[in-house]
């Protein structure tokens, strides 16, 4: 009965790989996003989309691109992972863009 | 640009004891919301309380309650009779009511001690 849920939990890899966290929400909400946890537990968001569409694409390396096959999953892939890459990632969702944000549990890359 | 700040990296408070955890932000916006998000060493982000700009009443949750002072852009949590699984980092957090984006400040770490 997960709400938002994200995989894997914990990803290590190599400096260079290509790699995909996928997200899932079973809310029936409308709008997705990911965010990203630094070091210092410093939270930014870093894309959104509404109904599979686009909307809010901070400034963000082009080596990440989201996907959202349909509603309910936003997927994130990572092209020529960097040290700098490592972090936790957030997945939320929301049932409209007003309303409060609910959140996966994170997974945790760790780029080597 | 809005922004957020949390001025207390640390915190500590007694079991049963009432804490007070500070946040400011900066807008020119009328329309917004706040938030306090908690985050247990689980990563969880799990959300505490919301508060709608428009309202002027501050928002309770149980043990939690706010003190929204909105032409000084303050909005301080105050936790109540406080529990040990109350520890955690607690972000305050702005979302803009034309975007949806949050901004959260950087968080306060709240020890409890028994």
């Amino acid at each position: 009965d997960t709400a938002v849920s994200q995989t894997p939990k914990y990803l290590v890899t190599q400096m260079g790989n290509d790699k995909s966290i996928k997200c899932e929400q079973n809310l029936g909400h409308d709008t997705m996003y990911w965010y990203k946890q630094d070091s210092k537990k410093f939270l930014k968001i870093m894309f959104s989309y509404n109904n599979k569409e686009l909307i809010i694409n901070e400034t963000v390396p082009n080596r990440f691109s989201p996907k959202s096959p349909d509603k309910a999953h936003l997927n994130l892939h990572i092209n020529s992972l960097e040290l700098g890459d490592s972090a936790v990632y957030f997945c939320a969702s929301s049932p409209t863009s007003i309303n409060e944000q609910f959140f996966g549990p994170g997974t945790r890359l760790t780029v080597l | 640009a809005q922004t957020v700040t949390q001025s207390q990296p640390e915190m500590s408070v007694q079991e049963a004891e009432t804490v007070t955890l500070s946040c400011t932000y900066d807008t020119s916006e009328s329309d917004y919301y706040l938030f306090w998000y908690k985050q247990p060493p689980s990563r969880q982000m799990i959300l505490v309380i919301r508060q709608e700009a428009y309202k002027q009443q501050n928002a309770t949750e149980n043990r939690f309650s706010v003190n929204f002072q909105k032409a000084a852009k303050s909005f301080s949590l105050k936790i109540s009779d406080s529990q040990l699984g109350d520890a955690a980092m607690y972000f305050c957090a702005y979302r803009s009511g034309a975007t949806n984006k949050l901004i959260f400040g950087t968080g306060t770490l709240l020890a409890v001690q028994p």
